[in-house]
């Protein structure tokens, strides 16, 4: 079945440490999406990427890197300058069209955690 | 403040009970998504909403986009416990070449049997 999958589903994140989701997907969309999600804050546009090998910072992209050296991956790295990694983070990809919008397809999720 | 409003940011109703979510943007809509969520799980699409007056229907959940493409509804008939869950909205606001959305902070569903 085609899909999006996010791994791991739990991670824990020490002081200092960088950290690194992964996001994979098999529905051969061109964009990919990386979400943080907080209680009461809905969600939040860290970075996207329209094609392969270029990508663009959302709204919340400080202490955030990503890659797209693939079409199928879209890795997010949580670096030690994000100060308050702890939420919900969800990617999707989509594959919009010229004359028409398609939805977004979300993963499961990777909650992370400071230890 | 903020772009997409939605209300209520919470909703406890009686199974069997209809219900109404709105999605009020600040901005003309160019598309209106409605997804669900389970807690700590990924989001379900629902429906997509283009064209201002337009309405479309999945089984007992209907959602609306208003003639001036400013307001989304999302309505439940006869709820069921399976209806439990965070309903967000999320808005794209420009057309061909611009792919981000905005989401509400979403409305939270429990359902009681």
């Amino acid at each position: 079945d085609g899909g999006i999958t996010q791994s791991p589903k739990y991670l824990f994140r020490k002081e200092g440490q960088n950290v690194t989701l992964s996001c994979e997907q098999n529905l051969n969309h061109d964009a990919m999406y990386w979400y943080r999600q907080d209680p009461g804050q809905g969600l939040r546009l860290i970075y996207y990427s329209q094609i392969v090998n270029d990508f663009q910072k959302g709204d919340i992209a400080e202490g955030y890197s990503v890659s797209r050296e693939k079409k199928e991956s879209f890795p997010l790295t949580v670096t030690s300058a994000q100060k308050n990694p702890t939420a919900f983070y969800l990617c999707a990809s989509s594959s919009p069209h010229r004359g028409g919008n398609q939805p977004q397809h979300f993963g499961d999720g990777t909650r992370l955690s400071i230890l | 403040s903020q772009e997409l409003e939605q209300s209520p940011q919470s909703l406890i109703v009686q199974e069997g009970k209809n219900l109404t979510i709105n999605c009020t943007s600040s901005k003309t809509l160019y598309g209106l998504y409605w997804y669900k969520q389970k807690y700590g799980e990924g989001l379900i699409f629902l429906m997509m909403l283009q064209k201002g007056g337009e309405e479309k229907s999945h089984e007992k959940i209907t959602a609306k986009l208003d003639e001036k493409k400013q307001q989304s509804s999302l309505h439940i008939t006869a709820s069921q416990p399976s209806h439990a869950g965070i309903y967000l909205c999320g808005a794209l606001y420009s057309g061909a070449g611009s792919y981000q959305l905005t989401f509400g902070k979403g409305t939270k569903l429990s359902v009681i049997p």
